[in-house]
Protein backbone atom coordinates (compact mmCIF):
# COMPACT_ATOMS: atom_id res chain seq x y z
CA UNK A 1 0.00 0.00 0.00
CA UNK A 2 1.64 3.62 -0.89
CA UNK A 3 2.20 5.86 1.94
CA UNK A 4 3.44 9.19 1.96
CA UNK A 5 5.63 10.57 4.55
CA UNK A 6 6.61 14.39 5.07
CA UNK A 7 9.75 15.48 6.85
CA UNK A 8 11.94 18.77 7.57
CA UNK A 9 12.33 21.63 9.81
CA UNK A 10 9.35 22.88 11.85
CA UNK A 11 10.71 26.06 12.39
CA UNK A 12 12.23 28.28 9.67
CA UNK A 13 13.17 31.76 10.14
CA UNK A 14 11.90 34.78 8.25
CA UNK A 15 13.18 35.18 4.69
CA UNK A 16 15.19 31.63 4.65
CA UNK A 17 14.01 29.10 2.59
CA UNK A 18 11.72 26.31 3.62
CA UNK A 19 13.01 22.66 2.54
CA UNK A 20 10.57 19.20 2.61
CA UNK A 21 11.05 15.81 1.23
CA UNK A 22 8.63 13.44 0.83
CA UNK A 23 9.04 9.94 1.48
CA UNK A 24 7.17 7.61 -0.87
CA UNK A 25 6.72 3.72 0.73
CA UNK A 26 5.17 0.73 -0.83
CA UNK A 27 5.86 1.83 -4.29
CA UNK A 28 8.11 3.32 -6.87
CA UNK A 29 8.14 6.83 -7.55
CA UNK A 30 9.51 6.20 -11.05
CA UNK A 31 7.80 3.17 -12.15
CA UNK A 32 4.41 5.26 -12.04
CA UNK A 33 3.65 8.28 -13.94
CA UNK A 34 2.08 10.35 -11.60
CA UNK A 35 2.36 14.11 -10.94
CA UNK A 36 3.54 14.20 -7.48
CA UNK A 37 1.88 17.17 -5.40
CA UNK A 38 2.64 19.68 -2.84
CA UNK A 39 -0.54 21.18 -1.06
CA UNK A 40 -0.38 23.67 2.14
CA UNK A 41 -2.96 24.68 4.57
CA UNK A 42 -2.57 27.83 6.89
CA UNK A 43 -3.68 27.39 10.71
CA UNK A 44 -7.49 27.93 10.70
CA UNK A 45 -7.45 28.00 6.86
CA UNK A 46 -8.23 26.56 3.50
CA UNK A 47 -6.11 24.36 1.46
CA UNK A 48 -4.02 25.72 -1.49
CA UNK A 49 -2.00 23.83 -3.84
CA UNK A 50 1.26 24.74 -4.07
CA UNK A 51 2.53 22.79 -7.38
CA UNK A 52 3.47 18.95 -8.69
CA UNK A 53 6.57 17.09 -10.19
CA UNK A 54 6.26 13.91 -12.69
CA UNK A 55 9.07 11.25 -11.80
CA UNK A 56 11.16 12.91 -14.84
CA UNK A 57 11.19 16.05 -13.57
CA UNK A 58 8.89 18.15 -15.14
CA UNK A 59 6.96 20.73 -13.16
CA UNK A 60 4.09 22.82 -12.73
CA UNK A 61 3.48 25.59 -10.14
CA UNK A 62 1.02 27.90 -8.63
CA UNK A 63 1.60 30.87 -10.16
CA UNK A 64 0.91 33.03 -7.09
CA UNK A 65 4.14 31.29 -5.82
CA UNK A 66 6.23 30.20 -8.87
CA UNK A 67 8.86 32.86 -8.48
CA UNK A 68 9.88 31.03 -4.63
CA UNK A 69 9.53 27.22 -5.21
CA UNK A 70 11.33 24.66 -6.46
CA UNK A 71 9.94 21.08 -6.80
CA UNK A 72 12.48 18.52 -7.55
CA UNK A 73 11.99 14.40 -7.55
CA UNK A 74 14.46 12.21 -6.56
CA UNK A 75 14.02 8.80 -8.45
CA UNK A 76 16.77 6.81 -6.23
CA UNK A 77 16.09 7.79 -2.83
CA UNK A 78 11.92 7.65 -4.16
CA UNK A 79 11.29 10.63 -2.80
CA UNK A 80 10.50 14.46 -3.96
CA UNK A 81 11.18 17.47 -2.65
CA UNK A 82 9.72 21.25 -2.25
CA UNK A 83 11.83 24.33 -1.42
CA UNK A 84 10.36 27.87 -1.03
CA UNK A 85 12.70 30.80 -0.91
CA UNK A 86 12.31 33.84 1.36
CA UNK A 87 9.80 32.67 3.35
CA UNK A 88 7.46 35.05 5.81
CA UNK A 89 4.98 34.40 8.33
CA UNK A 90 2.14 33.82 5.73
CA UNK A 91 4.25 30.37 4.41
CA UNK A 92 2.92 28.90 8.38
CA UNK A 93 0.88 26.44 7.52
CA UNK A 94 0.84 22.66 7.69
CA UNK A 95 2.32 21.18 4.27
CA UNK A 96 1.19 18.00 2.94
CA UNK A 97 2.60 15.79 -0.66
CA UNK A 98 -0.42 13.60 -2.05
CA UNK A 99 -0.37 11.76 -5.65
CA UNK A 100 -2.92 12.16 -7.92
CA UNK A 101 -5.65 9.52 -8.91
CA UNK A 102 -4.59 9.17 -12.24
CA UNK A 103 -1.29 9.74 -14.34
CA UNK A 104 -2.84 12.78 -16.17
CA UNK A 105 -1.23 16.34 -16.03
CA UNK A 106 -4.00 17.50 -13.89
CA UNK A 107 -6.25 15.51 -11.19
CA UNK A 108 -7.62 14.67 -7.74
CA UNK A 109 -5.64 13.80 -5.28
CA UNK A 110 -6.62 10.80 -4.00
CA UNK A 111 -3.34 9.68 -1.67
CA UNK A 112 -2.08 12.11 1.58
CA UNK A 113 0.97 12.08 4.04
CA UNK A 114 -0.10 13.32 6.93
CA UNK A 115 1.06 16.55 6.78
CA UNK A 116 4.12 18.59 8.66
CA UNK A 117 3.87 22.37 10.23
CA UNK A 118 6.24 24.18 9.12
CA UNK A 119 5.94 27.48 11.45
CA UNK A 120 8.31 30.88 9.82
CA UNK A 121 9.27 32.91 13.33
CA UNK A 122 12.65 34.46 14.21
CA UNK B 1 -6.81 31.13 -12.69
CA UNK B 2 -10.46 29.23 -12.49
CA UNK B 3 -11.87 30.56 -8.71
CA UNK B 4 -14.50 28.19 -7.11
CA UNK B 5 -16.63 29.39 -4.75
CA UNK B 6 -18.36 27.60 -1.88
CA UNK B 7 -21.53 27.69 -0.29
CA UNK B 8 -22.65 27.77 2.26
CA UNK B 9 -19.12 28.46 4.28
CA UNK B 10 -20.56 26.60 7.36
CA UNK B 11 -23.49 24.95 8.34
CA UNK B 12 -25.33 23.74 10.93
CA UNK B 13 -27.45 20.31 10.62
CA UNK B 14 -29.22 17.48 12.69
CA UNK B 15 -28.26 13.44 12.60
CA UNK B 16 -30.28 12.34 9.81
CA UNK B 17 -30.55 15.30 7.53
CA UNK B 18 -29.88 15.65 3.97
CA UNK B 19 -27.14 18.18 3.19
CA UNK B 20 -26.20 19.83 0.21
CA UNK B 21 -23.04 21.97 -0.43
CA UNK B 22 -22.65 23.79 -3.66
CA UNK B 23 -19.46 24.70 -5.50
CA UNK B 24 -19.58 27.35 -7.86
CA UNK B 25 -16.41 27.89 -11.16
CA UNK B 26 -15.73 31.29 -12.38
CA UNK B 27 -15.94 29.50 -15.42
CA UNK B 28 -16.57 25.61 -17.03
CA UNK B 29 -14.24 22.97 -15.99
CA UNK B 30 -16.35 20.21 -17.65
CA UNK B 31 -16.63 17.26 -14.75
CA UNK B 32 -12.79 17.85 -13.39
CA UNK B 33 -14.21 18.37 -10.17
CA UNK B 34 -13.06 16.66 -6.22
CA UNK B 35 -14.79 16.55 -3.32
CA UNK B 36 -13.19 16.05 -0.61
CA UNK B 37 -13.63 15.30 3.84
CA UNK B 38 -11.52 16.95 6.48
CA UNK B 39 -11.11 15.67 9.96
CA UNK B 40 -9.03 18.48 12.39
CA UNK B 41 -5.41 17.04 12.35
CA UNK B 42 -6.24 14.81 9.75
CA UNK B 43 -5.12 15.24 5.57
CA UNK B 44 -7.79 15.76 3.15
CA UNK B 45 -9.70 12.34 2.39
CA UNK B 46 -10.99 12.35 -1.40
CA UNK B 47 -14.94 11.19 -1.59
CA UNK B 48 -15.78 12.21 -5.19
CA UNK B 49 -13.77 13.02 -8.58
CA UNK B 50 -14.77 13.79 -12.21
CA UNK B 51 -17.84 15.03 -10.14
CA UNK B 52 -19.97 12.08 -9.44
CA UNK B 53 -18.09 9.29 -8.87
CA UNK B 54 -17.63 7.98 -5.72
CA UNK B 55 -13.99 7.50 -4.48
CA UNK B 56 -13.20 3.33 -3.31
CA UNK B 57 -14.29 3.34 0.00
CA UNK B 58 -16.34 5.55 0.93
CA UNK B 59 -19.96 5.41 1.60
CA UNK B 60 -22.77 5.55 -0.19
CA UNK B 61 -24.22 8.12 1.53
CA UNK B 62 -22.03 10.99 -0.27
CA UNK B 63 -23.09 11.87 -3.85
CA UNK B 64 -21.30 14.26 -6.04
CA UNK B 65 -23.50 16.18 -9.33
CA UNK B 66 -22.91 18.66 -11.85
CA UNK B 67 -21.05 19.98 -14.88
CA UNK B 68 -19.36 23.10 -15.99
CA UNK B 69 -19.99 25.95 -13.66
CA UNK B 70 -22.42 24.21 -11.07
CA UNK B 71 -21.70 21.64 -8.35
CA UNK B 72 -23.24 19.93 -5.36
CA UNK B 73 -22.21 17.19 -2.97
CA UNK B 74 -24.54 15.93 -1.05
CA UNK B 75 -24.61 14.12 1.88
CA UNK B 76 -28.16 12.17 2.60
CA UNK B 77 -29.09 11.53 5.85
CA UNK B 78 -26.36 13.35 7.79
CA UNK B 79 -24.16 10.79 10.43
CA UNK B 80 -21.86 12.29 13.44
CA UNK B 81 -18.72 11.27 11.90
CA UNK B 82 -19.72 13.53 8.64
CA UNK B 83 -19.06 16.53 11.01
CA UNK B 84 -15.70 18.00 9.01
CA UNK B 85 -14.93 20.79 6.85
CA UNK B 86 -15.70 19.57 3.19
CA UNK B 87 -13.40 21.66 -0.14
CA UNK B 88 -14.18 20.71 -3.81
CA UNK B 89 -11.21 21.50 -5.64
CA UNK B 90 -11.45 21.92 -9.84
CA UNK B 91 -8.76 19.93 -11.82
CA UNK B 92 -9.29 21.31 -15.34
CA UNK B 93 -7.10 23.62 -15.29
CA UNK B 94 -3.85 23.72 -12.71
CA UNK B 95 -5.38 22.40 -9.36
CA UNK B 96 -7.88 24.88 -7.30
CA UNK B 97 -9.66 24.29 -3.99
CA UNK B 98 -12.80 26.12 -2.70
CA UNK B 99 -12.50 27.74 0.61
CA UNK B 100 -14.59 24.82 2.11
CA UNK B 101 -17.76 24.21 3.88
CA UNK B 102 -17.65 23.53 7.94
CA UNK B 103 -20.69 20.95 8.61
CA UNK B 104 -21.64 21.02 12.39
CA UNK B 105 -24.09 19.50 14.49
CA UNK B 106 -27.17 21.15 14.94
Amino acid sequence: QLQLQESGPGLVKPSETLSLTCNVSGGSISSSSYYWGWIRQPPGKGLEWIGSVYYGGTTFYNPSLKSRITISVDTSKNQFSLRLSSVTATDTAVYYCARPLTSVAYDAFDIWGQGTMVTVSS
Amino acid sequence: AIQLTQSPSSLSASVGDRVTITCRASQGISSALAWYQQKPGRPPKLLIYDASSLQSGVSSRFSGSGSGTEFTLTITSLQPEDLATYYCQQFYSLPHFGGGTRVELK
